[in-house]
């Protein structure tokens, strides 16, 4: 089943003890990208990367850091986690190339993170 | 002001109600508009997509972009229960699957 997961799905957590969601797509894509959703603010993009070893930052990258070593694979690293950080984190994939055809993000199903 | 304006609700209509559904946006270089739905404790699913301006049809639910008015809209028709969601537009420049502009996103429920 191709899919995008995402873990742990729940986590509470205390101020600035480090933690990494991990996100897996098994479907070959490019793209890969982190949001966070926070009421009244939808869905704000954190970090995402075109392929292997290719991120940036996306509107609000502070206190994150990504990786890609691997095309499958993009964990969101919190060095240091503040109270702020709380949020529901959704992980998201896509094919990157020209087509007559939007390409759809795929979502992961979420991590809720509670920093406390 | 934001990119991407979504009145947050929330909604509730009875079923079978006809819910509308709507976004403006300010960056004249969106292109691709979409409509997002999202369950409870589950990851936004695509809906539709739009590519520029014109309407675009799929059973219940009709998507219509206006680009000279910088609004997009999402009409659901004979609304159901299991049409209770968050329903969240998003934009994009491009087509490659790139940088998404969200809504706040608007919480529906359809009453039985």
């Amino acid at each position: 089943e191709a899919q995008v997961t995402q873990n742990p799905r729940y986590l509470i957590t205390v101020t600035g003890k480090k933690l990494t969601v991990t996100c897996s797509q098994n479907m070959n894509h490019e793209y890969m990208s982190w949001y966070r959703q926070d009421p009244g603010l939808g869905l704000r993009q954190i970090y995402y990367s075109m392929n292997v070893e290719v991120t940036d930052k996306g509107d609000v990258p502070e206190g994150y850091k990504v990786s890609r070593k691997e095309k499958r694979n993009f964990p969101l690293i919190l060095e240091s986690p503040s109270p702020n950080q709380t949020s529901l984190y959704f992980c998201a994939s896509s094919l990157l190339r020209g087509s007559s055809s939007y390409n759809e993000q795929f979502f992961g199903p979420g991590t809720r993170l509670t920093v406390l | 002001q934001k990119e991407v304006e979504q009145d947050p609700g929330p909604l509730s209509v009875p079923e079978g109600a006809i819910v509308s559904l709507n976004c403006t946006y300010s960056n004249s270089a969106f292109q691709y508009f979409m409509w997002y739905r999202q369950y409870s404790r589950k990851g936004p699913e695509l809906l539709m997509y739009t590519y520029s301006s014109g309407n675009k049809e799929d059973g219940r639910f009709t998507a219509q972009v206006d680009k000279s008015s910088k609004y997009i809209s999402l009409f659901i028709r004979d609304s159901q229960p299991s049409d209770s969601a968050t329903y969240l537009c998003a934009m994009s420049a491009t087509n490659q699957g790139g940088k998404l502009i969200f809504g706040q996103g608007t919480e529906l429920s359809v009453k039985p």
